[in-house]
């Protein structure tokens, strides 16, 4: 167990929907990164917060968005749904969210789009 | 910009024997390497960072890393391995920008499928 909480295990919707992702850091963490794992693209990098603020940004489509709240936990939000959005998404946590800190994987959010 | 090459993608062996996964990376500045490992339906877990210093680094489960910077390579060793450590492999590199400044995250290999054998 990492310590980091992602809520919910599966989600199932169809195209044209929005979702929400929710991630909760470890204890005394206070970066969030958001990762998509697919079969086709591997693992893709998509945002990260520190502290409530954006700080890096990678292939994240613009129907997508993310926020961090004041209590540290982060929401993705998911929206105009594609069949193409069909894959595992990870939150990570990490202590000052440094190029040499070790990020912590929650368990992951499978979605599904029909 | 960064980018990490995992030459195999599937690993087959036979428990108790040692094993190798390679993975190499690209990157105009000096660079922080990092092997993650993904059970089944379940997150990622770090087994081992390189960040400085001596090339040789131990981590968790008995396997180590060896930093080669000649060779942009970071291949992962185990001398013997057990049922349990069927899993999948990434190796990753911290996405460091060529101006001195960085972001946090990490670039992924496709990983590698390693199945032990009875």
């Amino acid at each position: 167990d990492s310590g980091v909480t992602q809520t919910p295990k599966h989600l199932i919707t169809a195209t044209g929907q929005r979702v929400t992702l929710r991630c909760s850091p470890r204890s005394g963490d206070l970066s969030v990164y958001w990762y998509q794992q697919s079969l086709d693209q591997g693992l893709q990098f998509l945002i990260q917060y520190y502290n409530g603020e954006e700080r890096a940004k990678g292939n994240i489509l613009e129907r997508f968005s993310a926020q961090q709240f004041p209590d540290l936990h982060s929401e993705l939000n998911l929206s105009s749904l594609e069949l193409g959005d069909s894959a595992l998404y990870f939150c990570a946590s990490s202590v000052t969210g440094g190029e040499a800190d070790t990020q912590y994987f929650g368990p992951g959010t499978r979605l599904t789009v029909l | 910009a960064q980018s990490v090459t995992q030459l195999d993608s599937q690993v087959p062996v036979f428990e108790e024997a040692p094993v190798e996964l390679r993975c190499n990376y690209s990157s105009s500045v000096s660079v922080y390497l990092f092997w993650y490992v993904q059970y089944p339906n379940q997150g990622l877990q770090l087994l081992l960072k390189y960040l400085s210093g001596s090339t040789l680094v131990k981590g968790i489960n008995g396997f180590e890393a060896e930093f080669n910077k000649s060779q942009t390579s970071f291949h992962l060793r185990k001398p013997s391995v057990h049922i349990s450590d069927t899993a999948e492999y990434f190796c990753a590199v911290s996405d460091r920008l060529g101006y001195g400044g960085s972001q946090g995250n990490l670039i992924f290999g496709k990983g590698t499928k390693l199945s032990v054998k009875p």
